[in-house]
C-alpha cells in the first residue's frame, strides 16, 4: 500500500465503549497528526508527532488518548466518549512538522 | 496568530466554465501556502503548494494559484471546470516560528458544478 491509510473507515461506539483507531503512512516520513473534522467547523489539530514524540497537544480532552509506537504508526484511543465527538478524524503525515502534510481517507466516528 | 480567511462558503459553476476560489491570510511574514481538495468522504488531497520562487504555481488536475503579497490572497484557478471537480476546497497557511510550526486552514469552499 502506499500513502497514507486508515482504519476502521466508519465506527459506531457507545458511550461506555473503548475502540482506537489506527493510522499507518508509507511515505518514510517523520511527523504525523490526528484532525478531528466537524460538521461547519474548520479542520481542528488534535495532536502532532515528531519521530515519535509528541510536540503538540491543543487542550484535547483526557477521552482522546494518542499512541506513537513508531515514525509510520499512529493511534488515537477513545474511551467514554460523547455524542459530540462524532465526526470524521483524519490522520495525516510530512517529511517533517511544518511541511505538507498527506491525509488519509478519514475515520467516520458516530458515537450513540 | 496566523488566520485564514475563505470568503466563500459555496459557489456553483457550469461544467467548462472558469474558476477562481478565493484564500486570504493574515501573517508577519511569508508564510507557506497550500490547497487541497476534498470530496465526499474522503481525506485531503494537496493540489498544490507555495513556499518561495515563482508566484504562480502549478498543481494537479490542471489548477493553478498566485500569491499575491500586497494582497495577503493565495487564490486558486481552473480555466475549465469538469464536474469531477465538485467538492470542497481548503486553503492552508504554514508558519514557521521559534515556538514550532503550524498549519492552519480556511474553513473550505464547496464547489457545485453545473452540468
Amino acid at each position: 500500500e502506499t500513502g497514507v491509510t486508515q482504519t476502521p473507515r466508519h465506527l459506531v461506539m457507545g458511550m461506555t465503549n473503548k475502540k482506537s483507531l489506527k493510522c499507518e503512512q508509507h511515505l518514510g516520513h517523520n511527523a504525523m497528526y490526528w484532525y478531528k473534522q466537524s460538521a461547519k467547523k474548520p479542520l481542528e489539530l488534535m495532536f502532532v508527532y515528531s519521530l515519535e514524540e509528541r510536540v503538540e497537544n491543543n487542550s484535547v480532552p483526557s477521552r482522546f488518548s494518542p499512541e506513537c509506537p513508531n515514525s509510520s504508526h499512529l493511534f488515537l484511543h477513545l474511551h467514554t466518549l460523547q455524542p459530540e465527538d462524532s465526526a470524521l478524524y483524519l490522520c495525516a503525515s510530512s517529511r517533517e512538522v511544518g511541511y505538507e502534510q498527506y491525509f488519509g481517507p478519514g475515520t467516520r466516528l458516530t458515537v450513540t | 496568530a496566523q488566520s485564514v480567511t475563505q470568503p466563500d462558503i459555496h459557489i456553483t459553476v457550469s461544467e467548462g466554465a472558469s474558476l477562481e476560489l478565493r484564500c486570504n491570510y493574515s501573517y508577519g511574514a511569508t508564510p507557506y501556502l497550500f490547497w487541497y481538495v476534498q470530496s465526499p468522504g474522503q481525506g485531503l488531497q494537496l493540489l498544490l503548494k507555495y513556499f518561495s520562487g515563482d508566484t504562480l504555481v502549478q498543481g494537479i488536475k490542471g489548477f493553478e494559484a498566485e500569491f499575491k503579497r500586497s494582497q495577503s490572497s493565495f487564490n486558486l484557478r481552473k480555466p475549465s471546470v469538469h464536474w469531477s471537480d465538485a467538492a470542497e476546497y481548503f486553503c492552508a497557511v504554514g508558519v514557521w516560528e521559534t515556538s514550532g510550526s503550524r498549519l492552519t486552514f480556511g474553513e473550505g469552499t464547496q464547489l457545485t458544478v453545473n452540468p
